[in-house]
């Protein structure tokens, strides 16, 4: 059964602090890897991964894929309260039907100041 | 440009009662999916639609819940009979179309409750 695991479940720090929210997956059809932030709302997107090695920026987030180990990070630098969030991730697989969406339970990260 | 847009934002009903979500996604967005989140669990996904197409509803439970997509725009996503175990938010997203299918853009949710 293809699944999406993600660590920690939940996470405390203190501003300034850099994290690292980790996600692994056992899924068939591998197609991408998606990260999103949620608050009190709905999911935004941060980041997609289709490439191993490859990181992508965005300000003080950071994502990369190991496609041979199966699992993906993301790391947060200077944490400020505003990333106060769940960080969720998502594997896209190929199928017959187009594509397909697991997401892991989520990490919460709670930045205190 | 605007965003997905769900109603209502907030239900509360009694088990047995039927229940509608309706959905509005970004203009032009050929893919419309919904989803089921639980507290504490990531998205699940319920049912995809390629326009007005379901190509995937493997998970949505065809006993009591069901879709429907017309005209490839507006969806709308109903519960009858509602049970306790119903109680979630319920997403809806769009994405452009099947190249674009990873970048999905999620509405506000239906945070429903069932008592």
């Amino acid at each position: 059964e293809d699944k999406v695991v993600q660590s920690p479940l939940s996470l405390v720090v203190h501003e300034g602090d850099t994290v690292t929210l980790n996600c692994s997956y056992e899924v068939t059809n591998f197609r991408s890897l998606l990260w999103y932030k949620q608050e009190k709302k709905a999911p935004t997107f941060l980041f997609m991964l289709t490439s191993s090695g490859i990181e992508k920026k965005s300000g003080r987030l950071s994502s990369i894929l190991d496609k041979k180990e199966l699992f993906s990070i993301l790391n947060i630098t200077a944490t400020q309260t505003g990333d106060s969030a769940v960080y969720l991730c998502a594997v896209t697989l190929t199928s017959n039907t187009g594509n397909q969406f697991y997401f892991g339970t989520g990490t919460s990260l709670t930045v205190i100041p | 440009e605007a965003g997905v847009v769900q109603s209502p934002r907030y239900k509360i009903i009694e088990k047995k009662q039927p229940v509608a979500f309706w959905c509005n996604p970004i203009s032009g967005h050929n893919t419309l999916y919904w989803y089921r989140q639980n507290l504490g669990q990531g998205p699940e996904l319920l049912i995809r639609y390629e326009n007005e197409e379901a190509v995937d509803d493997s998970q949505l439970p065809k006993d009591r819940f069901s879709a429907e997509r017309l005209k490839g725009v507006d969806s709308t996503l109903k519960i009858q009979p509602a049970e306790l175990g119903d109680s979630a938010v319920y997403l809806c997203a769009s994405s452009p179309g099947a190249d674009y299918q990873e970048t999905q853009y999620f509405g506000p949710g239906t945070r429903l409750l069932v008592l």
